[in-house]
């Protein structure tokens, strides 16, 4: 298996801008996250999908930020606009089981 | 609601030395206990993880980690450390009901020559 694909590995972009992350999960994995990680702040989730459901997106920063997973092999994440502030590295897991995720490369974000 | 404490965000060991991360959590039921290592500019990975059972879990490159239960600690061992085992470690902890994992807040190991 490929593993958790995620595009682009790189996005810099300006403030004010569109940014999308795309993420393509494991095959059969029903369970879909998107993370963000800072030096501030470490590992955030922002969320959570199951069955392409959003189960809990408590972590979603404000309103600029919006998640969608129109089928079980494909989610973006939306910012718009961005700010300079959300600049990191996005991370994209998916799972089977309560057991284990499994995390893509991510995407480091920066915007200027 | 749970939580996750990782006691120092450095640790530095020289070259065969052991290395000892320490992980205490808190959880109001029996929880599941994971390892996961990021090595630089990549994702996390799965070390190792405690559901029921053995209470002492191996995983890979050598790690294990021990599940106390009375002391709510999991903490990561290893009798020598690698110059390859640089990386920032995760200690996390989940519901049994749910999906989600609450994480650490990490720990990087400096391997010294």
């Amino acid at each position: 298996d490929a593993g958790v694909i995620q595009s682009p590995r790189h996005e810099v972009t300006e403030m004010g801008q569109e940014v999308t992350l795309r993420c393509k999960p494991i095959s059969g994995h029903n369970s879909l996250f998107w993370y963000r990680q800072t030096m501030m702040r470490g590992l955030e989730l922002l969320i959570y999908f199951n069955n392409n459901v959003p189960i809990d997106d408590s972590g979603m920063p404000e309103d600029r930020f919006s998640a969608k997973m129109p089928n079980a092999s494909f989610s973006t994440l939306k910012i718009q606009p961005s700010e300079p502030r959300d600049s990191a590295v996005y991370f994209c897991a998916s799972s089977l089981t309560i057991y284990e995720q499994y995390f893509g490369p991510g995407t480091r974000l920066t915007v200027t | 609601a749970q939580s996750v404490t990782q006691l120092g965000s450095h640790v530095s060991v020289s070259e065969g030395a052991l290395v000892l991360l320490r992980c205490n959590y808190s959880s109001s039921v029996p929880p599941y206990l994971f390892w996961y290592v990021q090595y630089p500019n990549q994702g996390l990975q799965l070390l190792l993880k405690y559901t029921t059972g053995a209470t002492l879990v191996k995983g890979i490159n050598g790690f294990e980690a021990e599940f106390k239960k009375s002391e709510t600690s999991f903490h990561l061992t290893k009798p020598s450390a690698h110059m390859s085992d640089a990386a920032e470690y995760f200690c996390a902890v989940s519901v049994r009901s749910n999906y989600q994992l609450i994480w650490g807040a990490g720990t990087k190991l400096i391997i010294k020559p």
